[in-house]
C-alpha cells in the first residue's frame, strides 16, 4: 500500500510570510499533483511535476519533485489571504511503467493566512 | 464548457436506506473515478471505471458498496443499508485517458449524512 505523509496539517500565518507544504512517501510515483480545495467544493488541480527533480512556478507557488520521485514541496512566497484553503498533494501510482490514473492522497494541509 | 457534474450536491439518508450519488464525467472523458473524503482529510480513492467497465475496485468496500458506468449516462456510486460511518463526501474525478500523467477533473462532491 503506497502511503503519502503530508506536513504539517495546520499552518496558520501572517499575510507575507513563506511557507512550504511538504508531501513524503518511501514509494515511488510516476507523477506527483498538487489539488487545492476550497470549503464545499472538489480539489482544483494546480500542478503535475513528473520528471525527478523538475520545479514548477506558478505565479508564487513554487512545486518541486524529489530526484527519486518520492517526495515533493509547495512553497508559497508571501502568502496572501486568498492562498487560504487546503492543499492536497496526490501521487500517481505505476513506478513500474504502468499507470491508470489512480491517486492516492496526501492527509492535506489546512493553510490559513492571516490578514 | 461544463466540467464534472456530481449530484445531488446533499443528500439525506436514513440508517438502512440506499443512496445513489451520480457523476457525469466532462465531455469527452471516459474514464471515472469515485473518491472519499471524511472531515479534513485527504480523498481516498474507492473505484476506476471506463465505460460499461470496472478497471479497479480496490478501494471500494466489499459489502453494500457498488458502481457503475453504463454506456449511456451517468455512473452511480450506490450504497446499500447505509450506516453512520457512510457519511462523507464523495468525490468523482474524470480523465480523458488513463495513460500516466493525465490530470484528473474533479466534481464538486455529494455529502452524504446518514440520520
Amino acid at each position: 500500500t503506497q502511503l503519502l505523509e503530508q506536513s504539517p496539517q495546520f499552518l496558520s500565518i501572517q499575510e507575507g510570510e513563506n511557507l512550504t507544504v511538504y508531501c513524503n512517501s518511501s514509494s515511488v510515483f510516476s507523477s506527483l499533483q498538487w489539488y487545492r480545495q476550497e470549503p464545499g467544493e472538489g480539489p482544483v488541480l494546480l500542478v503535475t511535476v513528473v520528471t525527478g527533480g523538475e520545479v514548477k512556478k506558478l505565479k508564487r507557488l513554487t512545486f518541486q519533485f524529489g530526484d527519486a520521485r518520492k517526495d515533493s514541496s509547495l512553497h508559497i512566497t508571501a502568502a496572501q489571504p486568498g492562498d487560504t484553503g487546503l492543499y492536497l498533494c496526490a501521487g500517481e501510482s505505476g513506478a513500474g511503467g504502468t499507470s491508470y490514473g489512480k491517486l492516492t492522497f496526501g492527509q492535506g494541509t489546512i493553510l490559513t493566512v492571516h490578514p | 464548457n461544463a466540467g464534472v457534474m456530481q449530484n445531488p450536491r446533499h443528500l439525506v439518508r436514513r440508517r438502512g436506506q440506499e443512496a445513489r450519488l451520480r457523476c457525469s464525467p466532462m465531455k469527452g472523458h471516459s474514464h471515472v473515478y469515485w473518491y472519499r473524503q471524511l472531515p479534513e482529510e485527504g480523498l481516498k480513492f474507492m473505484v476506476y471505471l471506463q465505460k460499461e467497465n470496472i478497471i479497479d475496485e480496490s478501494g471500494m468496500p466489499k459489502e453494500r458498496f457498488s458502481a457503475e458506468f453504463p454506456k449511456e449516462g451517468p455512473s452511480i456510486l450506490r450504497i446499500q443499508q447505509v450506516v453512520r460511518g457512510d457519511s462523507a463526501a464523495y468525490f468523482c474525478a474524470s480523465s480523458p485517458s488513463a495513460g500516466p500523467n493525465q490530470p484528473q477533473h474533479f466534481g464538486d462532491g455529494t455529502r452524504l449524512s446518514i440520520l
